[in-house]
């Protein structure tokens, strides 16, 4: 089975802490992608990143950034976590090959910034 | 202009009841994809269903179908005979075939609760 892990399932970290989310996939996926997932709008994409050192903005990109150094491994980063952070993280993985490019996500990451 | 719009917040449905889950795009490419995610209360999303804007025919996968018209840009998720476990988020998304766009959008989802 494709396997995408976040490194957790729940945190609680304070306002102006740096956090970071990490994920990582076992199938060789060329693509990862972060999104955050909020009551009533849906999932929004944040970063993704089509390649080793390769990152792109998403729809929401302030106050996020993200590294990709090797291509198993993407991680978010909160530079100086805020209240309106507080929201459930999903880290999701694609490969090219194949007719359909669906998403095989992680089990999410629940994060509460007090 | 939402991409993805799913203009139903939540559904309740009586068990063993058919139940279609709506799903309308906007997009101006020729080529794209779209797709039908459940995400149950333990957080996972999971995939359900394809279908690509070239495919003649509505995808089917068990007891999910998809009502694709593409003239009208509705991809509307049809469950038969639904469960107790097919309480969950539905999430409809769309690719868009522009090259090296990889992204999926999503809409907001549908809250899907079965009745015994």
């Amino acid at each position: 089975d494709v396997k995408v892990t976040q490194s957790s399932r729940y945190l609680v970290k304070r306002t102006g802490e740096k956090v970071f989310l990490e994920c990582v996939q076992d199938m060789d996926h060329e693509n990862m992608f972060w999104y955050r997932q909020d009551p009533g709008l849906g999932l929004r994409l944040i970063y993704f990143s089509y390649d080793v050192k390769m990152k792109e903005k998403g729809d929401i990109p302030e106050g996020y950034s993200v590294s990709r150094e090797k291509k198993e491994r993407f991680s978010l980063i909160l530079e100086s976590a805020s209240t309106n952070q507080t929201s459930m993280y999903l880290c999701a993985s694609s490969t090219r090959v194949g007719v359909d490019y669906g998403y095989t996500f992680g089990s999410g990451t629940r994060l509460t910034v007090v | 202009a939402q991409k993805i719009t799913q203009t139903q917040p939540g559904m309740f449905v009586q068990e063993k009841e058919a139940v279609t889950l709506d799903c309308t795009y906007d997009t101006s490419d020729q080529s794209y994809g779209l797709f039908w995610y459940k995400q149950p209360s333990s957080g996972e999303m999971i995939f359900l269903i394809y279908q690509g804007s070239y495919d003649e025919q509505n995808a089917t996968e068990g007891r999910y179908s998809l009502n694709f018209q593409k003239a009208r840009k509705s991809a509307n998720l049809v469950i038969s005979a639904s469960q107790l476990g097919d309480s969950a988020m539905y999430f409809c998304a769309m690719r868009e075939a522009s090259f090296g766009n990889e992204k999926l959008t999503f809409g907001t989802g549908t809250r899907l609760t079965i009745i015994p």
